[in-house]
């Protein structure tokens, strides 16, 4: 089973600022199969980027993602109020589809 | 639009079943696999279990296995997951999920129903 471990556990940044939160993977994974979604409070996870790199519909362009192997990254430039959520990384390449335990994006 | 309304949550004992359901419209349901995903109060997402888009194959986290089973109903746009045997760590919000078949990623999330296990 593949276990993904989210760095930092909480990030205090603000508007405009670039964010970048890490998603470590306990083996290497396939790019292919790396997954980023954000979820705000009382809302459903809602799907950012999948294939590792490829932005979901709508997604703005100021989330891009990057790694491979083992480690992975999730960058937010000029971050925007509505980005403030939790966000989790996700393998997807099979069962178990596992997810990291989340990074906390909250305003400074 | 894309909709996916999940159903059946809420207060049960420890021990005792429920039967949550999540009915789709909007696409072509028999296209895509089906996720159910919890997330336990002020904890993060614990994927469940998955069903192929023709019921041909399941599977389920080591933590439900053999106590929950995931099921679809083509003919009626709605996915089931029998829980039995509840326990207190099975408190949660249960959500649906999409993945379209071939593509595995899940685009699209229903919005959840809450499952309470206690006496």
């Amino acid at each position: 089973e593949i276990v993904l471990t989210q760095s930092p556990g909480t990030l205090s940044l603000s508007p405009g600022e670039r964010a970048t939160l890490s998603c470590r993977a306990s083996q290497s994974v396939s790019s292919s199969y790396l997954a980023w979604y954000q979820q705000k409070p009382g809302q459903a996870p809602r799907l950012l980027i999948y294939g590792s790199s490829t932005r979901a519909t709508g997604i703005p362009e100021r989330f891009s993602c990057s790694g491979s192997g083992t480690d992975f990254s999730l960058t937010i430039n000029r971050l925007e109020p509505e980005d403030f959520a939790v966000y989790y990384c996700q393998h997807y390449g099979g069962s178990p589809y596992s997810f990291g335990q989340g990074t906390k994006l909250d305003i400074k | 639009q894309v909709q996916l309304v999940e159903s059946g949550g809420g207060v049960v004992q420890p021990g005792r079943s429920l039967r949550l359901s999540c009915v789709a419209s909007g696409f072509t349901f028999n296209n895509y696999d089906i996720h159910w995903v919890r997330q336990a109060p002020g904890k993060g997402l614990e994927w469940v279990a998955i069903i192929s888009y023709d019921g041909s194959y399941k599977n389920y986290a080591d933590s439900v296995k053999g106590r929950f089973t995931i099921s679809r109903d083509n003919s009626k746009n709605t996915l089931y997951l029998q829980m039995n045997s509840l326990r207190g760590e099975d408190t949660g919000v249960f959500y649906c999920a999409r993945a379209l078949t071939s593509k595995y990623y899940f685009d699209f999330w229903g919005q959840g129903t809450l499952v309470t296990v206690s006496s």
